[in-house]
């Protein structure tokens, strides 16, 4: 079945170590974006990615980093410089843009212990 | 900038009664809309999606929402809940600037008394 698959489901990271999380699809979506939701603040845009080898920054990238270098692959990785990483995290693709619709990975809690 | 504004954060209805949740958006242009929704611990499943023509869009699970434009709304119904319902639902609009993108609403979580 085709589909977008996050991992892990839940991730516990302390506090200074860099995390990466994982996204992958099969549905040959070229664009790909992560949310991080937190209660009563709906999805904000970390990155997105229309194409392999390309991304930009959304609306709350400082403290987080991505690589595309496949077009099935989006991985995201929380680094130590951000401040308040603890959040679920939601990977999505779509086929090109979102107005054609996105789809929803089924997300990665993180816990900065 | 686009924006979405779902002005109720939490509604509570009785199973078997009729459902509104409101969204308003701001957008300059002839707006792409969305509903989506999304279970405790999950992913988001689009509900309906509206990008033009008819402003009744019908949609999965039941559910159908009306584009009024002079009232920058986009307004998701159901005439008979289930208690399966019960979920946080949000609203969305394409965002042009820059690249393609969803803007989302804060959601409004939805709770089914028995």
């Amino acid at each position: 079945d085709g589909g977008i698959t996050q991992s892990p489901k839940y991730l516990f990271r302390k506090e200074g170590q860099n995390v990466t999380l994982s996204c992958e699809q099969n549905l040959n979506h070229d664009a790909m974006y992560w949310y991080r939701q937190d209660p009563g603040q709906g999805l904000r845009l970390i990155y997105y990615s229309q194409i392999v080898n390309d991304f930009q920054k959304g609306d709350i990238a400082e403290g987080y980093s991505v690589s595309r270098e496949k077009k099935e692959s989006f991985p995201l990785t929380v680094t130590s410089a951000q401040k308040n990483p603890t959040a679920f995290y939601l990977c999505a693709s779509s086929i090109e843009g979102a107005y054609t619709e996105a789809f929803f990975g089924q997300g990665t809690r993180l816990t900065v212990v | 900038a686009q924006s979405v504004t779902q002005p109720d954060i939490h509604i509570t209805v009785s199973e078997g009664a009729s459902l509104e949740l409101r969204c308003n958006y701001s957008y300059g242009a002839t707006p792409y809309l969305f509903w989506y929704v999304q279970s405790p611990g999950q992913g988001l499943q689009l509900l309906l999606k509206y990008f033009s023509g008819d402003t009744l869009v019908q949609g999965i699970k039941g559910f159908e929402a009306e584009f009024k434009r002079s009232q920058s709304s986009f307004n998701l119904r159901k005439p008979s809940v289930h208690w399966s319902d019960a979920a946080e639902y949000f609203c969305a609009v394409e965002s042009t600037q820059g690249a393609q993108k969803l803007v989302f609403g804060q959601g409004t979580r939805l709770t089914i008394n028995p």
